[in-house]
């Protein structure tokens, strides 16, 4: 997989933005990128995912740059439920006749502590 | 739509002994993934099975095994169980679409080999 690299930790206050940044600078032309955050003691959960286009949904939003060698998780407003560890994967990812497969591979990811 | 299940949620098995592990994915996903998660390797990918077929290994033993019925349910299995292999395991679903390969996990199964 295509490496991506993370700042360990971020800290942030409930209600404030949050941007959690992620280098991808080995990005192919058809990779995905992909983020996951893992609540304690619980699995894995899977939050948004682009390809060249900001993307949004009721979660986050994803702004990928032009270059596609970065890209940037935003949280509009934290809450004390958004303190996980979050992962940004380039998919190891198989496309054939229409169906995918293929692997995830987690780095160790960004642990974002919100403070009340 | 109800989420991933998996089977049993807490386990203790022997060191020696096997253990067989259950996942039922989101009605309709015909992926079915298997991860195992550790305090030291963090998240690793273990296999992919899409329509009753393994379509994807990771860099585990052949200790470590799997299948998928065509109901899509998925089984993984380990035998002759090593300390080692005390982890919590993940199963996580996907429709498997060329454009849509999000994953969708379970709560895991937590496994202590003694």
């Amino acid at each position: 997989d295509a490496k991506t690299t993370q700042p360990n930790s971020m800290e942030s206050n409930e209600e404030e933005p949050v941007h959690l940044p992620c280098n991808h600078s080995t990005i192919s032309g058809t990779d995905y990128i992909h983020w996951y955050r893992q609540l304690p003691s619980q699995g894995p959960e899977y939050v948004i995912h682009g390809l060249t286009s900001n993307v949004n949904n009721r979660m986050a939003s994803l702004a990928i740059a032009e270059d596609r060698k970065s890209s940037t998780l935003i949280l509009h407003r934290a809450t004390l439920r958004d303190a996980a560890v979050y992962y940004c994967i380039l998919p190891y990812q198989f496309n054939a006749g229409g169906t995918s497969y293929g692997k995830l591979t987690f780095g160790q990811g960004t642990i974002l502590t919100v403070h009340p | 739509k109800a989420g991933v299940t998996q089977t049993p949620r807490y386990l203790i098995k022997t060191r020696g002994q096997q253990v067989t592990l259950s996942c039922s994915p989101i009605s309709g996903h015909r992926s079915v993934s298997w991860y195992q998660q550790t305090p030291g390797q963090g998240l690793q990918f273990l296999f992919e099975y899409f329509s009753e077929t393994q379509r994807n290994k990771g860099n585990f033993p052949g200790r470590f095994s799997g299948r998928q019925f065509s109901n899509s349910r998925s089984e993984m299995n380990v035998s002759t169980l090593e300390l080692g292999d005390s982890a919590l395991y993940l199963c996580a679903s996907s429709a498997g679409l060329a454009d849509s390969y999000e994953q969708y996990f379970g709560p895991g199964t937590r496994l202590t080999v003694t």
